[in-house]
């Protein structure tokens, strides 16, 4: 049973659009969220973070939106750039306890010249 | 530079036979981790440590085993015991803080793929 669900594999986004990338999660417990970013051959980096007492946190192009009562996230990404293409991870879980995160499955964006 | 190292990057090994995973560290973190990753599924957490000589078992630890002698050092061993090893492995580390999340930072990963 997958408490973190992206249920997009794959997003293609033309550069300089938005890309919306969406994640929901079941266990009404998590007060942390996170998206990380991808690279082929590479591991993955952390993009940005919200917790549960917010609805928005904003970081230069990047924007996450917590909805709690639908349990569902989103990552704007305003303009796209080439390189925003990546795999991003959606994660969530209790504040200051890193072993218990539970990570999606992930979405391959693509941005199309 | 500081960071994580894992090696190899791609790894074989024959059915029934164990093999060890590294991962190193110099960023002096306290808490390291180990992940499986497989096609169309999230990180799932193998083990991790958060203090040397101390680990603790994840969702999925059995079939793998741990050792943290070493602060730096957080080397997986995976066993004949694993039914489906073929996957990709990420170790990651963070410090750790009571007051406020502590990011992860991940290694590139090992390949491992069982003939």
């Amino acid at each position: 049973d997958q408490q973190v669900k992206q249920n997009s594999p794959s997003l293609s986004v033309q550069e300089g659009r938005i890309s919306i990338l969406n994640c929901d999660y079941t266990n009404s417990m998590f007060d942390y969220f996170l998206w990380y970013k991808k690279y082929p051959a590479e591991g993955p980096t952390f993009l940005i973070s919200i917790s549960s007492i917010k609805d928005k946190n904003e970081d230069g192009r990047f924007t996450v939106f917590l909805n709690k009562s639908a349990k569902h996230l989103s990552l704007h990404i305003v303009p796209s750039q080439p390189g925003d293409s990546a795999v991003y991870f959606c994660a969530a879980g209790p504040y200051s306890s890193a072993s218990k995160i539970i990570f999606g499955s992930g979405t391959r964006l693509s941005i199309r010249p | 530079d500081g960071g994580i190292t894992q090696s190899p990057k791609y790894l074989f090994r024959k059915e029934g036979q164990n093999v060890t995973l590294s991962c190193e560290q110099n960023l002096n973190h306290d808490a390291m981790y180990w992940y499986r990753q497989d096609p169309g599924q999230g990180l799932r957490l193998i083990y991790y440590s958060q203090i040397v000589n101390d680990f603790q078992k994840g969702d999925i630890a059995e079939g793998y085993s741990v050792s943290r002698e070493k602060k730096e050092s957080f080397p997986l061993t995976v066993t004949s015991a694993q039914k489906n090893p073929t996957a990709f492995y990420l170790c990651a580390s963070s410090i750790i803080g009571l007051a406020d999340y502590n990011e992860q930072f991940f290694g590139p990963g090992t390949r491992l793929t069982v003939l």
